[in-house]
């Protein structure tokens, strides 16, 4: 069965403190992979779309990174305002969207 | 430019009642997709809707159904809810639904069933 899968499911990390987060994924007929942020009360918002491996994209402190088998999020001297929860989804080739369940980031001044 | 809303924000149900969600995309976005988010199971999708007709469908019951009007915006329904209906339920709006778009999501409404 096809599986999203993100770890840690929760992160700590101080004002600086770099660190990276995983989505890997077992899907057959990969389209395209997500990722998203979502702050507590509000819907995910958009972050970045990797459709083959190899591919990298940047904006600001986050960079995606996407192999064939998974992506991860690195985040470069975080700061308290990156605390969210952070959404990987992948898209199959019949347009289903699955997402993982999240990695709760939590930055500390 | 106005993003999606969703209406209402937060609805106290009974068992056995049924609910009717709306949602209003993004200006000028002919697709809307509808998610359920709980703490346990994360985001799971529900159906897709492109130009009026149900493009993609999850993995939920009958008893979860939609449709969307001819401006786009969008309903969900859900009859004889149970207990664990409790949910966030998210609309999400793109462009032409080319399935590789980015989502543009509402900020959903809270249902809780008591």
């Amino acid at each position: 069965e096809d599986q999203v899968t993100q770890s840690p499911e929760a992160l700590r990390l101080q004002e600086g403190e770099s660190s990276s987060l995983n989505c890997s994924y077992t899907v057959s007929g990969l389209r395209g992979l997500f990722w998203y942020r979502q702050d507590p009360g509000k819907g995910p918002e958009f972050l970045f779309t990797l459709y083959s491996a190899g591919e990298e994209k940047e904006k600001e402190r986050l960079k995606a990174t996407l192999t064939k088998k998974e992506s991860f999020l690195h985040i470069t001297a975080p700061k308290p305002e990156d605390s969210a929860t952070y959404l990987c989804a992948v898209l199959h080739n019949n347009n289903d969207m699955r997402f993982g369940a999240g990695t709760r980031l939590t930055v500390k001044p | 430019k106005a993003g999606v809303t969703q209406t209402p924000r937060y609805l106290i149900k009974t068992r056995g009642q049924q609910v009717t969600l709306s949602c209003s995309p993004i200006s000028g976005h002919r697709s809307v997709s509808w998610y359920q988010q709980t703490p346990g199971q994360g985001l799971q999708f529900l159906f897709e809707y492109f130009s009026e007709t149900q493009r993609n469908k999850g993995n939920f019951p009958g008893r979860f159904s939609g449709r969307q009007f001819s401006n786009s915006r969008s309903e969900m329904n859900v009859s004889t809810l149970e207990l664990g209906d409790s949910a966030l339920y998210l609309c999400a709006s793109s462009f032409g639904g080319g399935g590789d778009e980015k989502l543009f999501f509402g900020s959903g409404t809270q249902l809780s069933v008591l």
